[in-house]
This record gives structure tokens, C-alpha cells and sequence, in this order.
């Protein structure tokens, strides 16, 4: 069975750089895609980007080019998104999804790691 | 690239069947049969329940099914039941990055 395992609840200032993390057990080594959502409080779903584990081939949504990195460590199965700096607006609930090769559909997800930023 | 369109909100009574939309464009839902449905309870992680428009993940209820028309993709839930009462979101493949694109959402509420 897949599972994905995300880091824990974080609470930053702004200005602070975060790494959260989404590790992947029971997949065929590399042959999928994970992919990063965003949900701000009491709105919708919004895809950040999507990173294939086997060559980190990246996608990155237009709306966060820049302002976060998606990697990957296929060692340890683990895939990371990343602040530089860290704004009041990027408060919300991230969720790591995934995608087997070849098909177009995520399943399972993440529980989410909350992310709040305030001083 | 903008989110897929969804009504805010369905609702109806127990037993009753409802239909939630999704409209895109031809360079998403009407360009592909790559349409998939999820189902999001509160505090919770979304959930899949639909794939390539009508295809239902083994342990889904076949209260759930999926079509397409056009640029239009809809979601059916038949014999309503209480714990039907969740957030739904379309999702599309597309050609531009992220290669994927949600619908804004609907909230669907049981009499």
C-alpha cells in the first residue's frame, strides 16, 4: 500500500525560510509523479507544481514560479517544498499528492502540513 | 491558467440525486478525457473518487459516476446520503505547467 508521510505543523515569522517534506513508501522505485497543493484557510484546492522522482523533471504552476522550489531526494524517497523567505500570505495547509507514470490522477494524498507565518 | 469553473454550491435531500459541473476549455477538459474527482471532507485530505471521467477507485461507491460533454465535466451523486455532505473538486490534465488545474470547488450540503 502507498502511503505518504508529511512533515509536522509549522509556525514561522515572516521573513524565515521553511523546508516541509512528503516521504513515499510502497512505490515502484521512481515511477511516479508527486505533486504539492495548496489550501488557504476556507478556500480551494491550487496545484503548486508536480516533480518526477525518477529524473526530478519539475513542473512548476506560473502562480508560485519563484516564490517556492519543489525537490526531490529519490534516495530516501522524499520530496520537499521550500521557502527562501516566508510572507503572512503563505499561511495554509499544504498537501503532497502523487501520480503513478502514465496516469493522470492522484491517489493517495498527504495529511497536510499546516503552515502558519506570523510575527 | 484559470481554475475549472464549479458551481459554489448543490444540495439536496436524502435519497435524491445531484449533478455538480465543471467547465473548461479545449485546452483542458474539453481537450482531454484525463478528468478526475475529488472528495474533500472538513480537516480532511482530499479524497479520489472518480478518474478518466467515469472510472470509480475499487472501495468508491457506485453511488458516484462521471461524464463528459464538451468542455463540461459532471459529477453525479445518486441516493444522498448524510455523509455525501463534503467539498468536491474537478481536476483536468492540461498541456501548459503544472500540466494539472483544479476546479474552483462546490460545497454540497444534505437536507
Amino acid at each position: 500500500e502507498v502511503q505518504l508521510v508529511q512533515s509536522g505543523a509549522e509556525v514561522k515569522q515572516p521573513g524565515e525560510s521553511l523546508k516541509i517534506s512528503c516521504q513515499v513508501s510502497g512505490h515502484s522505485f521512481g515511477d511516479y509523479w508527486i505533486g504539492w497543493v495548496r489550501q488557504m484557510p476556507g478556500k480551494g484546492l491550487e496545484w503548486m507544481g508536480i516533480i518526477h522522482f525518477r529524473d526530478s523533471d519539475t513542473r512548476n504552476s506560473p502562480s508560485f514560479q519563484g516564490q517556492v522550489t519543489i525537490s526531490a531526494d529519490k534516495s530516501i524517497t522524499t520530496a520537499y517544498l521550500h521557502w527562501r523567505s516566508l510572507k503572512a500570505s503563505d499561511s495554509a495547509i499544504y498537501y503532497c499528492t502523487c501520480a503513478v507514470d502514465g496516469t493522470t490522477w492522484f491517489d493517495p494524498w498527504g495529511r497536510g502540513t499546516l503552515v502558519t507565518v506570523s510575527s | 491558467q484559470s481554475a475549472l469553473t464549479q458551481s459554489a454550491s448543490v444540495s439536496g435531500s436524502p435519497g435524491q440525486s445531484i449533478t455538480i459541473s465543471c467547465t473548461g476549455t479545449s485546452s483542458d477538459v474539453g481537450g482531454f478525457n484525463y478528468v478526475s474527482w475529488y472528495q474533500q471532507h472538513p480537516g480532511k485530505a482530499p479524497k479520489l473518487i472518480i478518474y478518466d471521467v467515469t472510472k470509480r477507485p475499487s472501495g468508491v461507491s457506485n453511488r458516484f459516476s462521471g461524464s463528459k460533454s464538451g468542455y463540461t465535466a459532471s459529477l453525479t451523486i445518486s441516493g444522498l446520503q448524510a455523509e455525501d455532505e463534503a467539498d468536491y473538486y474537478c481536476n483536468s490534465y492540461m498541456t501548459s505547467s503544472p500540466n494539472y488545474v483544479f476546479g474552483t470547488g462546490t460545497k454540497v450540503t444534505v437536507l
